[in-house]
């Protein structure tokens, strides 16, 4: 089993569609949680980090459960160009900020 | 006034032959690192340093080998190419934070093994 599970999709949503990607992770001792981006042919980049409290960023909203193990991201209002891969990344710190990656979800928005 | 990069962008080369990655961060990051992101897309850590001193280690062949000469740049050398190596390789940095380690990543380079 991986360590960082997620649903590759893809999802596919009109513009403005609201849309929520999920992501579970094994290891309990995980100690921070982030959702990175990555468009085509292109290096991934943070999107925003995941707090228990919940997190938003503009049209973006994070949420972790750690009494499941399960991190979620929200994308309200969909645009064009949230055409992207969402990678669920957990940073396991003892191991020196090992970040360990999910498959990541494809999320196509079309016009 | 690039970030974290990496030369070459791309390199095609011949099975069994012996090449070289470089990557570069003007960050000021103390930690840097190479993943390989294979055909299927599948991110994975390889190495990481922090002010040149090897602090992750997965388990990769002994063919490759990091080489940090100071804390802004992390080399990979890869000896005896195979085809399997075929893959994309980000060289990223990173600073600590509240939250863990920001990881900035390099726009990869491209390698095919033929």
């Amino acid at each position: 089993r991986k360590e960082v599970e997620q649903d590759p999709g893809p999802f596919n949503v009109p513009e403005g569609a609201t849309v929520a990607f999920n992501c579970t992770y094994s290891n309990s001792a995980s100690q921070s949680f982030f959702w990175y981006r990555q468009d085509c042919r292109k290096e991934p980049k943070l999107l925003m980090s995941v707090y228990s409290s919940g997190n938003e960023d503009g049209r973006f909203t994070a949420q972790l459960n750690r009494a499941s193990q399960y991190i979620s991201l929200l994308i309200r209002d969909s645009k064009l160009s949230d055409s992207a891969t969402y990678l669920c990344v957990v940073n396991r710190v003892e191991y020196g900020n090992k970040l360990v990656f999910g498959a990541g979800t494809i999320l196509r928005v079309k016009s | 006034d690039t970030a974290v990069s990496q030369t070459p962008k791309y390199l095609v080369t011949q099975m069994g032959n012996d090449k070289s990655i470089k990557c570069e961060q003007n960050l000021g990051h103390d930690t840097m690192y190479w993943y390989k992101q294979d055909s299927k897309k599948f991110l994975k850590i390889m190495f990481s340093y922090n002010n040149k001193e090897l602090i992750i280690n997965e388990t990769v062949p002994n063919r490759f080998s990091p080489k940090s000469p100071d804390k802004a740049h992390l080399n990979l050398h890869i000896n005896s190419l195979e085809l399997g190596d075929s893959a994309v390789y980000f060289c990223a940095s990173s600073r600590p934070d509240a939250g863990g380690a920001t990881q900035y990543f390099g726009p990869g380079t491209r390698l095919l093994v033929l």
